[in-house]
């Protein structure tokens, strides 16, 4: 079955490290994203790629950074310079265009970061 | 810019009845879709519903449907029947037909008492 697997489960990150959380998907969607889940806030967007090889910055940008070399894959590094890291880290992928506009998102299980 | 309310953080229902979850939402555009997603304990997103801006007719999937009131800007789901396996956070979503963004709001934890 086709699905998005993100990976680790949890991750732990030490003051002044970068980490790189992983996401992959086999649907064939050429449209990824990552999003920020923090208590009271619902998701909040980190960056989005509609396309292999370009990615655009979301509404929460600062402190991470991401690529996009395949199709399957949209790596997100959270740098040192994201003061607040900890939270719930969710990987999304889509059809894009907008004959597709119907189709809702598909979700990977999440990554859970937390400072040591 | 397009934006998301959720107004009610925690609703409760009790086992077998109907209880209904509020969404708003602020566009400038005609033409869009509109999620509602449950995501229970286990993390995982679940998509429960979805309505076409341009469809009249609110889109009904089992026990769960939803009152789209597209001059109002609002989108409610409605829960008839409810489950102790409806117990859950549920996010409204908004998509843009130009862009490929998807807007959350800040969701509605809905607990079901047995």
């Amino acid at each position: 079955d086709g699905g998005i697997t993100q990976s680790p489960k949890y991750l732990f990150r030490k003051e002044g490290q970068n980490v790189t959380l992983s996401c992959e998907q086999n649907l064939n969607h050429d449209a990824m994203y990552w999003y920020r889940q923090d208590p009271g806030q619902g998701l909040r967007l980190i960056y989005y790629s509609q396309i292999v090889n370009d990615f655009q910055k979301g509404d929460i940008a600062e402190g991470y950074s991401v690529s996009r070399e395949k199709k399957e894959s949209f790596p997100l590094t959270v740098t040192s310079a994201q003061k607040n890291p900890t939270a719930f880290y969710l990987c999304a992928s889509s059809i894009p265009g907008q004959q597709y506009s119907n189709q809702p998102q598909h979700f990977g299980d999440g990554t859970r970061l937390s400072i040591l | 810019a397009q934006t998301v309310t959720q107004s009610q953080p925690e609703m409760s229902v009790q086992e077998a009845e109907t209880v209904t979850l509020s969404c708003t939402y602020d566009t400038s555009e005609s033409d869009y879709y509109l999620f509602w997603y449950k995501q229970p304990p286990s993390r995982q997103m679940i998509l429960v519903i979805r309505q076409e801006a341009y469809k009249q007719q609110n889109a009904t999937e089992n026990r769960f449907s939803v009152n789209f009131q597209k001059a109002a800007k609002s989108f409610s789901l409605k829960i008839s029947d409810s489950q102790l396996g409806d117990a859950a956070m549920y996010f409204c979503a908004y998509r843009s037909v130009i862009t490929y963004k998807y807007i959350f709001g800040t969701g509605t934890r809905l607990k079901v008492l047995a």
